[in-house]
């Protein structure tokens, strides 16, 4: 059984950094790509950046390029999206998702706020 | 140019049929995939490839593409299909694209 299970909520002060971890288990690691998507309150789903579990290899949104790092254990098997220079736009629900086909999985998502 | 364009919202009486589309230049390239999200919950996907169905998916799913448009086709609609609907697309070099979103009302 699939389980993609993400830490839990964060509350960061403007200026800092957040690291959000994204563990799967019940599939072969390295055989899907990690997507990291994130959704402000009341807003859409925005892209943030891909990472090969296998090789390590990542692409980020350019609306993130300079702020935002992923990184992988293989032992664990697990994602991690660290976004730097908080601010209060920042707020949102991250995800780490497969986004694979014909079957994609999703972690439950990771609230955070970033308030002085 | 690099967007997907969603219209905000459209609504259907029950049993009628609701057509979603999502536009842009990237979608005459790349295939589309359709996700369903509830409130309070992870999206879904409904249909990927522009009209495969994942298993699950009701029949009354269903996904067609014509140039620089793809279309989701809820056929029937019903109470429980009232979500909000987003495209997905991922270009050859990896990087991905969300549509704005599209609020589905069933009344």
């Amino acid at each position: 059984q699939v389980q993609v299970v993400q830490s839990g909520a964060e509350v960061k002060k403007p200026g800092a950094s957040v690291k959000v971890s994204c563990k799967a288990s019940g599939y072969t690691f390295t055989s899907n790509y990690i997507n990291w998507v994130r959704q402000a309150p009341g807003q859409g789903l925005e892209w943030m950046g891909i990472i090969n579990p296998s090789g390590g290899s990542k692409t980020y949104a350019q609306k993130f390029q300079g702020r935002i790092t992923l990184t992988r254990d293989t032992s664990p098997s697990t994602v991690y999206m660290e976004l730097s220079s908080l601010t209060s736009e920042d707020t949102a629900v991250y995800y780490c998702a497969t986004l694979s086909t014909p079957d994609d999985y999703w972690g439950q998502g990771t609230p955070v706020t970033v308030s002085s | 140019s690099y967007e997907l364009t969603q219209p905000s919202s459209v609504s259907v009486s029950p049993g009628q049929t609701a057509g979603i589309t999502c536009s842009g230049d990237v979608v005459a390239k790349n295939y589309v995939r359709w996700f369903q999200q509830k409130p309070g919950q992870a999206p879904v996907m409904v249909m990927y490839k522009d009209s495969v169905r994942p298993s699950g998916i009701p029949e009354r799913f269903s996904g067609s593409s014509s140039g620089t448009t793809v279309t989701l086709t809820i056929s029937g609609a019903q109470i429980g299909d009232e979500a909000d609907y987003y495209c997905y697309s991922a270009a050859d070099d990896n990087w991905g694209l969300f549509g704005g979103g599209t609020k589905l009302t069933v009344l």
